[in-house]
């Protein structure tokens, strides 16, 4: 079936980049997707790319497509406290519902 | 329009009792999910509507579960007999799909149910 998986922590230093790596299963998703959540808050649809691209970027965001591995990978450079949130990858199936990981959570160090 | 937005944001009840949720899109999309999030987990999804239809249910969805979309704007989530294992974070999302290829999903702040 269809199955995202994440790692569960990431620590990072202010001003260093962060990588947060996914994989996922179904090989006919058609959009890939990263969404950020704060405590509290809802979650926010950070970007996104088409499954025949391999890569995006979005101002200090970097996202990379490996199709033929299904990885995933969401990059931010210069990383700061407020980038401090889980971050999900989700991919689109069937008739677009999104199937998610189970996040990963960023912490920030200054 | 400010975004999704879910109603209410918070509900505690007792084990048996019906709740009801409701969750207004962004104006003019015309698709809507509902989806579920327990904690440490990401979102699950329990089924979606395009303008009144709903086209796909999960099979989280128990028969307790109903959800309409009566005029295509609004929708509407209820859960009957309660039970603690529904406690979770209700979660609605909108999107203008097909059209637009319905690549983006915008996710309201969500509902918070706790079960006695």
């Amino acid at each position: 079936g269809e199955d995202v998986e994440q790692s569960l922590f990431l620590s990072v230093r202010e001003g260093d980049s962060s990588v947060i790596n996914c994989t996922y299963t179904d090989s006919s998703s058609t959009y890939l997707y990263w969404y950020k959540q704060e405590p509290g808050a809802g979650l926010q649809l950070l970007t996104y790319i088409f499954s025949n691209m391999d890569m995006k970027q979005d101002q200090r965001l970097t996202v990379l497509l490996n199709k033929k591995d299904k990885h995933l990978s969401l990059r931010i450079a210069d990383t700061q406290t407020g980038d401090s949130a889980i971050y999900f990858c989700a991919e689109s199936v069937s008739q677009g519902n999104l199937i998610f990981g189970k996040g990963t959570k960023l912490s920030v160090k200054p | 329009d400010t975004g999704v937005s879910q109603d209410p944001r918070h509900k505690i009840t007792k084990r048996g009792q019906n709740v009801t949720f409701r969750c207004d899109p962004i104006s003019e999309h015309n698709r809507l999910y509902w989806y579920r999030q327990t904690l440490g987990q990401g979102p699950e999804f329990l089924t979606y509507f395009q303008n009144e239809a709903q086209l796909e249910k999960s099979r989280l969805l128990s028969d307790r579960f109903s959800a309409e979309r009566p005029k295509g704007s609004f929708s509407t989530l209820e859960i009957q007999r309660t039970e603690q294992g529904d406690s979770a974070m209700y979660l609605c999302a909108s999107s203008s799909g097909p059209l637009a290829g319905d690549r983006e999903q915008f996710f309201g702040p969500g509902t918070r149910l706790t079960v006695l």
